[in-house]
């Protein structure tokens, strides 16, 4: 798992309450990512990071805002969760530069009732 | 932005035959296309990866080959075996965009003993 640990591994929450998704990274890589998977739509990515308090918007970034204080960790937030936002996440980290591949985690899957 | 299709959405295959799965993608920019394998309950684990200079590439039993052209790229399995049953997904990036990774939808593999 290229030392990347996501917490929680499972929640389960309700419509409208704020929930945060943590990815600590062990080896001080400067890119990450959090993607969600759903059925039929592969994994599509949410915001990335490229360092410290540098971050930017993926294809679905709508309903979710992300912060990177430190190097390690990578925080994803829902500020009112929605049905909608049921899903699995994964944290991925790049190991190098240019076209390195994308080390993943295990995942939080996250249920919105 | 870049879009992915993978084809077909499930695959079964008896121990011993090849397995194909096939991507096609739109943005002619791209010019990284990992594979990955997802095992029940865990993260998406990179198999094999090429880069847009590469015709074709292999790994013991796994290949992949890339027609630039055409926009689609290719996993072949071959000689498969009970713990290649997983979900593969492709993927495709453009390195000098942060390496954002835009994934196909998934082809599920089972393999029949």
């Amino acid at each position: 798992d290229a030392g990347i640990t996501q917490s929680p591994r499972h929640k389960v929450t309700e419509t409208g309450t704020p929930v945060t998704l943590r990815c600590h990274q062990t080896e001080n890589h400067r890119y990450m990512y959090w993607y969600r998977q759903d059925p039929g739509h592969g994994l599509r990515l949410i915001h990335y990071s490229y360092g410290v308090k540098d971050t930017d918007k993926g294809e679905v970034s709508d309903g979710y805002s992300v912060s990177r204080s430190k190097t390690e960790d990578f925080l994803l937030t829902l500020e009112s969760a929605t049905s909608s936002q049921t899903s699995v996440y994964f944290c991925a980290i790049r190991t190098g530069e240019g076209g390195s591949p994308l080390h993943f985690g295990n995942g939080t899957r996250l249920t919105v009732t | 932005g870049e879009n992915v299709e993978q084809h077909p959405s499930t695959l079964s295959v008896q121990e011993g035959d090849s397995a194909v799965i096939k991507c096609t993608y739109s943005d002619s920019a791209s010019n990284y296309f990992p594979w990955y394998k997802q095992e029940l309950g865990k993260g998406p684990q990179l198999i094999i990866d090429i880069r847009s200079n590469v015709g074709e590439k292999k790994d013991q039993r796994i290949a992949v080959t890339l027609n630039k052209t055409a926009k689609h790229f290719s996993l072949h399995i071959t000689e498969t075996q009970p713990e290649d049953s997983a979900v593969y997904f492709c993927a495709a990036s453009i390195t000098a965009a942060g390496n954002k990774l835009t994934f196909g939808g998934g082809t599920r593999v089972l393999v029949k003993p």
